[in-house]
């Protein structure tokens, strides 16, 4: 596609479920970087991959969220046992080369935790 | 700890005036600078991105780099209301894997 895409738009768990968030780069993008925005804040960095690999999770709040990238192009988020405040936007941005070159985000994913 | 500041605003100015977003951050071997538009409930989208000292313009919107003063801004001119949204400053820090450092965010609101 044209863009980043995300799915999906929206995602209402009851604390304690798993919920799994999906991201399409731009095609040939090589980087992938994964941030949290909360309400009235900027985002906030997770993860980033280079092609399969992830290079920097140093973003992930806790052991219960984890990301992969198997063949170098989608990407899932994954947080287990939800809480509350992993309430948020999740969104996922890629760009073409590792280091400057501009991230270009997709719509998000709205997560609310019941 | 690398922060990137913002006023969170709002800022209001009249249509067709200047609109100035100010923003500074703290790692001094910062090489990359962003602006990015949010509307609220949808992404941030990418307005300018800055790599040297001094002024790049693309149609209305002008970035302006300052590394001495660890200090970018960006300039709106003949703002019009549809300008109306949260203008996020991102920084790309040496040494980093790519990953961007965000400021809050400027509210900005453009009169009819």
């Amino acid at each position: 596609g044209a863009g980043v895409s995300q799915s999906p738009r929206y995602k209402v768990a009851k604390r304690g479920q798993d919920v799994a968030l999906r991201c399409d780069p731009i095609s040939g993008h090589v980087s992938l970087f994964w941030y949290q925005q909360a309400l009235g804040q900027g985002p906030e960095f997770l993860t980033y991959f280079q092609n399969e690999a992830q290079l920097d999770k140093s973003g992930l709040p806790s052991d219960r969220f984890f990301a992969e990238r198997p063949e170098g192009s989608v990407s899932t988020l994954k947080i287990q046992r939800t809480q509350q405040e992993d309430s948020a936007v999740y969104l996922c941005a890629s760009s073409s080369r590792q280091v400057q070159q501009p991230q270009h985000f997709g719509d998000g994913t709205r997560l609310s935790i019941l | 700890q690398k922060e990137v500041e913002q006023n969170s605003g709002p800022l209001s100015v009249p249509e067709g005036a200047i609109a100035s977003l100010n923003c500074t951050y703290s790692d001094r071997g910062s090489q990359s600078f962003f602006w990015y538009r949010q509307y609220s409930g949808k992404s941030p989208e990418l307005i300018m991105f800055i790599y040297s000292n001094g002024d790049k313009e693309d149609g209305r919107f002008t970035a302006q780099l300052n590394k001495a003063s660890q200090y970018v801004s960006l300039l709106i001119r003949d703002s019009q209301p549809s300008d109306s949204a949260t203008y996020l400053c991102a920084v790309n820090a040496k040494g980093s894997q790519g990953n961007l450092i965000f400021g809050k965010g400027t509210k900005l609101s453009v009169k009819p």
